[in-house]
């Protein structure tokens, strides 16, 4: 099993829908979790971190499920700006980041 | 704003060649990171490295590999004998503050094409 698995996707929507992804861990002593963003051939910038309390950043919301290792990111009004992969990294106390495969989100006009 | 940055941002080179990837890192950041992503894959974490000595790393991360900071702003990736399944995008990384849920910053990456 892999240690953080996402949605194979990929997801193509329309603008202004609202696009949900999914993603699972297996390590349950990991600290900290992140989805983070990357457009084609450059590198991961943070997108947000997820808490258990849930977060909310604009059209973006996070939320973690300490009990199920279980995270997730709803984009909603989604823009043509929007399109990229999504990736679903998972923390150690010891700092080591593992990253899922990533899901590719395509927004068309 | 601070970032991160690598060197060259594009490497060919022949199979069985020494490469030295350079990054500096973020300046008051105090862990540093590589990671990998080969084409069309994930990315995938090779090393962490804070206070001067590697704190974990992969499987990948064998005797072909080793990092360095050899003057306190600079961090090296050297790969002492190329493979072609070297070819990748290498990432250079760095963190403030707690390892365990600091925000990574990323340099924009070296490729690396191993013939």
């Amino acid at each position: 099993r892999k240690e953080v698995e996402q949605d194979p996707g990929p997801f193509n929507v329309p603008e202004g829908a609202t696009v949900a992804f999914n993603c699972t861990y297996s390590n349950s002593a990991s600290q900290s979790f992140f989805w983070y963003r990357q457009d084609c051939r450059k590198e991961p910038k943070l997108l947000m971190s997820v808490y258990s309390s849930g977060n909310e950043d604009g059209r973006f919301t996070a939320q973690l499920n300490r009990a199920s290792q279980y995270i997730s990111l709803l984009i909603r009004d989604s823009k043509l700006s929007d399109s990229a992969t999504y990736l679903c990294v998972v923390t150690t106390n010891a700092g080591k980041s593992t990253f899922g495969d990533g899901t590719t989100l395509t927004v068309k006009p | 704003e601070p970032e991160v940055t690598q060197t060259p941002s594009h490497q060919v080179t022949q199979m069985g060649q020494e490469v030295i990837l350079r990054c500096v890192p973020i300046s008051n950041h105090l862990y540093f990171y590589w990671y990998r992503q080969i084409l069309g894959q994930k990315v995938e974490f090779l090393v962490s490295f804070y206070n001067n000595e590697i704190s974990e790393k992969s499987e990948i991360f064998d005797d072909q590999f080793s990092v360095e900071r050899p003057d306190g702003s600079n961090f090296t990736l050297k790969i002492r004998s190329t493979k072609l399944e070297d070819s990748a995008m290498y990432f250079c990384a760095s963190l403030f503050g707690n390892a365990g849920t600091g925000e990574l910053f990323f340099g924009e990456g070296s490729r690396l094409t191993v013939l």
